[in-house]
């Protein structure tokens, strides 16, 4: 299997632009975690969904940011204005519900200037 | 979720035993320890969980004491490899309520 797989790995976009990112999880798995992980912070959940349903996502900043799981095998992080305060490292994260493992991509880098 | 306690940093000496140490004294009965490693650059990578008993896998032990109030990851021949952030968590599922803490810094070193 692939793997979780993320893109973009790196993104560099200037403040107020739009920055979208995607997610592929391991196929077979119902459940996907968006973290978010920065110096200050450290990793962070932001939301989770279960057979493509947002369950939890108190952890969402704010409005600017949103996430949809349209299928099983896709998912996107937006963030709608962009500041230079969102620049860290976004993970991607699957499971198959009922299993203790969660796996990781290798995460997109994010730099907001 | 139980909160966890780990050192900030760690060294150990290649080809040795890798002890790290981790408190959940507050843990509940039904809260898992699992541990992650995040190596530099790279996503969290599942290691090792456990309830009550101790665990083996290919890649590490668990020896969790009998109180459960804490634990110790045990990686028994660290390599260069093993450098990297651990994190140890307590949750009674599988992510949903993962908090990941500062976890600890290993270094091996040559």
């Amino acid at each position: 299997d692939a793997g979780v797989i993320q893109s973009p790995r790196h993104e560099v976009t200037e403040m107020g632009q739009e920055v979208t990112l995607r997610c592929k999880p391991i196929s077979g798995h119902n459940s996907l975690f968006w973290y978010r992980q920065t110096m200050m912070r450290g990793l962070e959940l932001l939301i989770y969904f279960n057979n493509n349903v947002p369950i939890d996502d108190s952890g969402m900043p704010e409005d600017r940011f949103s996430a949809k799981m349209p299928n099983a095998s896709f998912s996107t992080l937006k963030i709608q204005p962009s500041e230079p305060r969102d620049s860290a490292v976004y993970f991607c994260a699957s499971s198959f519900q009922g299993e203790n493992t969660i796996y990781f991509g290798e995460g997109s880098w994010l730099t907001v200037v | 979720d139980a909160k966890t306690t780990q050192p900030p940093s760690m060294d150990c000496a290649e080809g040795r035993a890798a002890n790290l140490p981790c408190n959940h004294s507050t843990i509940s009965g039904n809260e898992y320890v699992y541990w992650y490693r995040q190596i530099h650059s790279q996503g969290p990578q599942y290691i090792i969980h456990g309830l009550k008993n101790n665990e083996t896998n290919e890649m590490a032990s668990l020896i969790i004491t009998e109180d459960r109030k804490s634990s110790t990851l045990i990686l028994p021949h660290a390599t260069l490899r093993d450098t990297a952030v651990y994190y140890c968590i307590a949750s009674p599922n599988y992510g949903q309520n993962f908090v990941f803490g500062p976890g600890t810094r290993l270094s091996v070193l040559p």
